[in-house]
């Protein structure tokens, strides 16, 4: 079964700074979904990347593929306190398949 | 964007008792949709899809028997879960694909199980 490995598991970054997640799938990607979950609260969907290369940009965050090592980075510019929360990857774990694997996840933190 | 709602948002119950949660697709149409559990600073797990109007998918190591899926209509999907112990308090969230557009799935708010 298909595995996902995200990087940091948390992360603490001052207001403003930059930042960076990480999300590693053992097996080929046929498409990386990136979410965010307030604790205790749903998942709201981010962006999705189908093609190796792919970037996506949404305000100030920035989701690239790396088909060839199964990778995906999800980069946060400049962030701000409402960029606090978890950050989830997730991947359809085969072809056409609409079941979603999901990372372990990274805790981010924005300290004022 | 596609919206999907969850009733109740959180629900407390005696051990023993069956809690049934509701997924709601508001806007449009979801042929499948998916339940998924987590736990405290966990990922979430898929439990099992939905298929509307035929059994659900379970996967591996959940329950059917204890978890029962009802996808009756194209907008709604319901979890039961019977003869619920306290090892089966969780977070609950349902999630639905949008088959028309970009394979995007949009999740609900989640349900909070507390079984005492």
């Amino acid at each position: 079964s298909q595995e996902l490995e995200q990087s940091p598991q948390s992360l603490i970054v001052q207001e403003g700074k930059n930042l960076t997640i990480n999300c590693t799938s053992s097996k080929t990607l046929y498409g990386l979904y990136w979410y965010k979950q307030k604790y205790g609260e749903g998942l709201i969907f981010l962006m999705m990347l189908q093609k190796g290369g792919e970037e996506k940009s949404h305000e100030k965050i920035t989701a690239k593929l790396d088909e060839k090592k199964q990778q995906s980075s999800l980069h946060i510019t400049a962030s701000q306190p409402s960029h606090a929360g978890i950050y989830l990857c997730g991947a359809d774990s085969s072809l056409g398949n609409e079941k979603l694997t999901f990372g372990t996840g990274t805790r981010l933190t924005i300290i004022p | 964007g596609a919206v999907v709602s969850q009733h109740p948002s959180w629900v407390i119950c005696k051990s023993g008792t069956s809690v049934k949660i509701e997924c709601r697709s508001l806007d449009f149409q979801a042929t499948t949709m998916f339940w998924y559990r987590q736990f405290p600073k966990q990922s979430l797990m898929l439990m099992a899809t939905s298929n509307e109007g035929s059994k659900a998918t379970y996967e591996q190591g959940v329950e059917k028997d204890k978890f029962l899926i009802n996808h009756a209509s194209l907008t709604l999907s319901t979890l039961t879960v019977t003869s619920a112990h306290p090892e089966d308090s969780s977070f609950y969230i349902c999630s639905a694909r949008v088959q028309a557009s970009s394979y995007e799935q949009y999740f609900g708010p989640g349900t909070r199980l507390t079984v005492t």
